[in-house]
């Protein structure tokens, strides 16, 4: 069964950095693009970035260009983000996603989040 | 303010059908593939239709997925109380490089 496990979110003061982990399982990791997927509190998705099978393509959302970087270890089956000058609406559960990338954001299958709270 | 514009809220009795529609532009809708996600509270979401009108393996036939220029719909037929959850529509971005996501809708089932 795939399987998805997110890790390292906590609360971080603004400015702050921390680093997101996922786990994958599975699947054959080499295979697929990866993305991380945000919802604030009470808000909607907001998609954040993604990263090509061999790490060489990355895209990121407006937001936090600049801040962010997604990464990936193949060796690990795992997937990154680096989140630095935190603020307080970077605050939400991080999701990880499969991305088997159809021309667009397709996910199909998720973890279950990691929630990174920004706050002094 | 999102780039795909979805209704914040609809609502139908059930076994009655719906639609919800998410607009866009010809940068990202009228130009690539629509996602449509389900996502009920407290879970992760759930890909529902994939390029614009295929269904993921387990997803019954009562949802539905179509694109027409610059905008998209989900229909979803023969509703259950089960169904009552936040649909999400997605799509990649040519202008922003970018994936991204409509407003969401909630699904209310009377």
């Amino acid at each position: 069964d795939v399987q998805l496990v997110e890790s390292g979110g906590g609360l971080v003061q603004p400015g702050g950095s921390l680093r997101l982990s996922c786990a994958a399982s599975g699947f054959i990791f080499t295979n697929y693009w990866m993305a991380w997927v945000r919802q604030a509190p009470g808000k909607g998705l907001e998609w954040v970035a993604n990263i090509k099978q061999d790490g060489s393509a990355k895209f990121y959302g407006d937001s936090v260009k600049g801040r962010f970087t997604i990464s990936r270890d193949n060796a690990k089956n795992s997937l990154y983000l680096q989140m630095n000058s935190l603020r307080v609406e970077d605050s939400a559960i991080y999701f990880c996603a499969r991305d088997a990338w159809s021309s667009g954001p397709d996910n199909d299958y998720w973890g279950q989040g990691t929630l990174v709270t920004v706050s002094s | 303010q999102s780039v795909l514009t979805q209704p914040p809220s609809v609502s139908a009795a059930p076994q009655q059908k719906v639609a919800i529609s998410c607009s866009g532009t010809n940068f990202n809708i009228g130009k690539n593939n629509v996602f449509w996600y389900q996502q009920f509270p407290g879970t992760a979401p759930k890909l529902l239709i994939s390029e614009n009108n295929k269904r993921p393996s387990g997803i019954p036939d009562r949802f539905s997925g179509s694109k027409s220029g610059t905008s998209a719909t989900l229909g979803i037929t023969g509703l259950q109380t089960g169904d009552e959850a936040d649909y999400y529509c997605a799509a990649w971005d040519d202008s922003l490089s970018s994936a991204v996501f409509g407003g969401g809708t909630k699904l209310t089932v009377l």
